[in-house]
């Protein structure tokens, strides 16, 4: 099993244009993840599924973010437009059942803003 | 509200020396812990969490529900310990919050 997959890998943008990252979790998990990482802020909890239901979404910082998750073997997460603030590392993680249970991460996706 | 504090940001000790990464949390209710840690290179995974009472490569982490800590401890740091580590309670069945991490240096 790969485990959680994202792509890309590294983005590198300009401010305004539309940035799209994307995840498939670990076949058979029920919820997915969505995380920031950043220096001044650590780790953040953006928004989480449950059966590709969008759970809680009160981290996702502005309506610039949005993100979908079609069936249970995919997910994306948009910023449109992006800015040079939205720079850091994005990361998906899945698990089955609840919170309690491993969360299984993705490598990240490195998230540059010009 | 809901908070859990790493108060080292860079924590550096020598090959063999004991280890023990602060990881304060406020959360009125009882939550379940996890430290989760990310060596170089590698995806962030779970170390160990407080209900198992287990110990995971020579660490364990202790709840203190007094002083609201789990710091997580090792009597012998070894160099393959260098990484980042997160601290992170539970306040929910669905989630997480997560401290701002510590990142373990051990020089031989």
């Amino acid at each position: 099993d790969a485990g959680v997959i994202q792509s890309p890998r590294h983005e590198v943008t300009e401010m305004g244009q539309e940035v799209t990252l994307r995840c498939k979790p670990i076949s058979g998990h029920d919820y997915l993840f969505w995380y920031r990482q950043t220096m001044m802020r650590g780790l953040e909890l953006l928004i989480y599924f449950n059966n590709n239901v969008p759970i809680d979404d009160s981290g996702m910082p502005e309506d610039r973010f949005s993100a979908k998750m079609p069936n249970a073997s995919f997910s994306t997460l948009k910023i449109q437009p992006s800015e040079p603030r939205d720079s850091a590392v994005y990361f998906c993680a899945s698990s089955f059942g609840t919170v309690r249970d491993t969360q299984y991460f993705g490598p990240g996706t490195r998230l540059t803003v010009l | 509200a809901q908070r859990v504090t790493q108060p080292e940001k860079l924590l550096s000790v020598f090959k063999g020396a004991p280890v023990e990464l602060k990881c304060n949390y406020s959360y009125s209710g009882s939550p379940e812990l996890f430290w989760y840690v990310q060596y170089s290179r590698q995806r962030l995974q779970l170390l160990l969490r407080h209900i198992s009472r287990e110990s995971i490569k020579g660490f364990t982490a202790d709840l203190n529900k007094g002083e609201t800590s789990f710091h997580l401890k090792k009597p012998f740091a070894q160099e393959e310990d260098s990484a980042m580590y997160y601290c992170a309670p539970a306040i929910s069945n669905y989630q997480l919050i997560w401290g701002a991490g510590t990142k373990l240096i051990i020089k031989p």
